[in-house]
């Protein structure tokens, strides 16, 4: 079991453009936390998912923010039109059971706006 | 609101001394607590948390609800510790409140 895999590893964007990043969680975890870094501060939650379904969504930003889990592939966070504000790390985490502290946790994905 | 301070950005010790990283926590109710480390290059993992009441890699924290406390200690450190540390809660059980608040993570730097 390779764990918790997020890609693309670092993600540079102009302002403007959409990023996407990936998170594969671990074999037969179906549920998945998206939580994000910003500089000198704590990780964030911004959603919960489990499989074809947003559970939590309540720390994710209104707008440009959007995330989904589908039946079959990764999750994917989805930021539109990347302000300079979105430079962060972004983490994945994925746990078998509807417990986010039994989580395990992606490398992350670095994103740059510039 | 639920909230988690690590008041220290940076630890500095020498091998072989103590250390104590803090954490104070501000829930209303009763919360789980734990410690995540993140090695050099490697990925967020769980270190400990207070219901389990064990000591991992010679690492204690013990829950005190009066101060709202939950500082991580260690009687010797090892050059290996070195890492970064967040203190981070969420709701007990059958609160709903599973997501988890993390603190802005307190940088330990053990030197020989």
């Amino acid at each position: 079991n390779a764990g918790v895999m997020q890609n693309p590893r670092h993600l540079v964007r102009r302002r403007g453009q959409e990023a996407r990043l990936r998170c594969s969680p671990m074999k037969g975890h179906s549920h998945v936390y998206w939580y994000r870094q910003l500089p000198e501060e704590g990780l964030k939650f911004m959603v919960y998912l489990q499989k074809e379904n947003i559970i939590d969504e309540s720390g994710m930003p209104k707008e440009r923010f959007s995330a989904e889990f589908p039946k079959e592939g990764p999750s994917i966070l989805r930021i539109q039109q990347v302000v300079r504000g979105d430079s962060a790390a972004y983490f994945c985490a994925s746990s078998p059971r509807e417990r986010g502290t039994e989580a395990f946790f992606g490398q992350g994905t670095r994103l740059t706006v510039v | 609101a639920q909230r988690v301070t690590q008041p220290e950005k940076l630890l500095s010790v020498f091998k072989g001394a103590p250390v104590e990283l803090k954490c104070n926590y501000s829930y209303s109710g009763s919360p789980e607590l734990f410690w995540y480390v993140q090695y050099s290059r490697q990925r967020l993992q769980l270190l400990l948390r207070h219901i389990s009441r064990e000591s991992i890699k010679g690492f204690t924290a013990d829950l005190n609800k009066g101060e709202t406390s939950f500082h991580l200690k260690k009687p010797f450190a090892q050059e290996e510790d070195s890492a970064m540390y967040y203190c981070a809660l969420s709701g007990a059980v059958n609160t709903g409140f599973q997501k988890l608040v993390f603190g802005t993570g307190t940088r330990l730097l053990v030197s020989p």
